[in-house]
């Protein structure tokens, strides 16, 4: 079975701190992708970053970038410098390779304040 | 990019009636389209998978009675909450990929269902 498990149910951090959102995944798939998206308060997902599981390389976007580690199952999220405007709920989510279905976890809810 | 919408944005209705959500692909063709479900302070969980021209796939545990869904165009995918009552009170979210090599999923906006 598949599970995505994002143990932090709350951050709350102040502007210009740096901030990780972990996120740990099970799957017995060998091929899956992985994914985070930001849900803020008017309910629309915005798409963050879509990673396969054969590319274990970090990646950097801006003041975002995820740490991808197959040997630990996880894909954690870090937000350097926060801004009030990353306050939303973050959550990390899992496909098989063969299907669009995802399976998410259950959120980290972030507050910046300033 | 390729947008996804879905109409209305949110719907308040008596116990017992029936609400039908619409998520449309705007600029490109969706043979599958998924819808989702999100309590309050919850997670996203998958209800079905709306297939055009065939018969949706549901998840365990959701009644397809209940939820009837409708892929009847390659861009129209419906979702009917059939006599609705206040569990069923929830943020109704469909997404729909696109096809190709660089495939992508594109999620709605997300409906707000409210039974009084």
């Amino acid at each position: 079975a598949q599970k995505v498990t994002q143990a932090q149910t709350e951050i709350s951090v102040v502007e210009k701190e740096d901030v990780t959102l972990d996120c740990v995944y099970e799957t017995r798939d060998t091929t899956y992708y992985l994914f985070w998206y930001k849900q803020p308060p008017s309910g629309e997902l915005v798409f963050l970053i879509r990673r396969n599981s054969f590319d274990e390389q970090n990646e950097i976007s801006g003041r975002y970038s995820w740490n991808f580690q197959k040997s630990t199952s996880s894909f954690n999220f870090t937000i350097t410098a926060s801004q009030v405007v990353d306050s939303a709920v973050y959550f990390c989510a899992l496909s098989s390779y063969n299907t669009d279905k995802l399976i998410f976890g259950t959120g980290t809810r972030l507050q910046v304040f300033p | 990019g390729a947008v996804v919408s879905q109409h209305p944005s949110w719907v308040i209705c008596k116990s017992g009636t029936s609400v039908k959500i619409e998520c449309r692909s705007l600029d490109f063709q969706a043979t599958t389209m998924f819808w989702y479900r999100q309590f309050p302070k919850q997670s996203l969980m998958l209800m079905a998978t709306s297939n055009e021209g065939s018969k949706a796939t549901y998840e365990q545990g959701v009644e397809k009675d209940k939820f009837l869904i409708n892929h009847a165009s390659l861009t129209l995918s419906t979702l009917t909450v059939t006599s609705a009552h206040p569990e069923d009170s929830s943020f109704y979210i469909c997404s729909a990929p696109t096809s190709g090599v660089a495939r992508e999923q594109f999620f709605g906006p997300g409906t707000r269902l409210t039974v009084l």
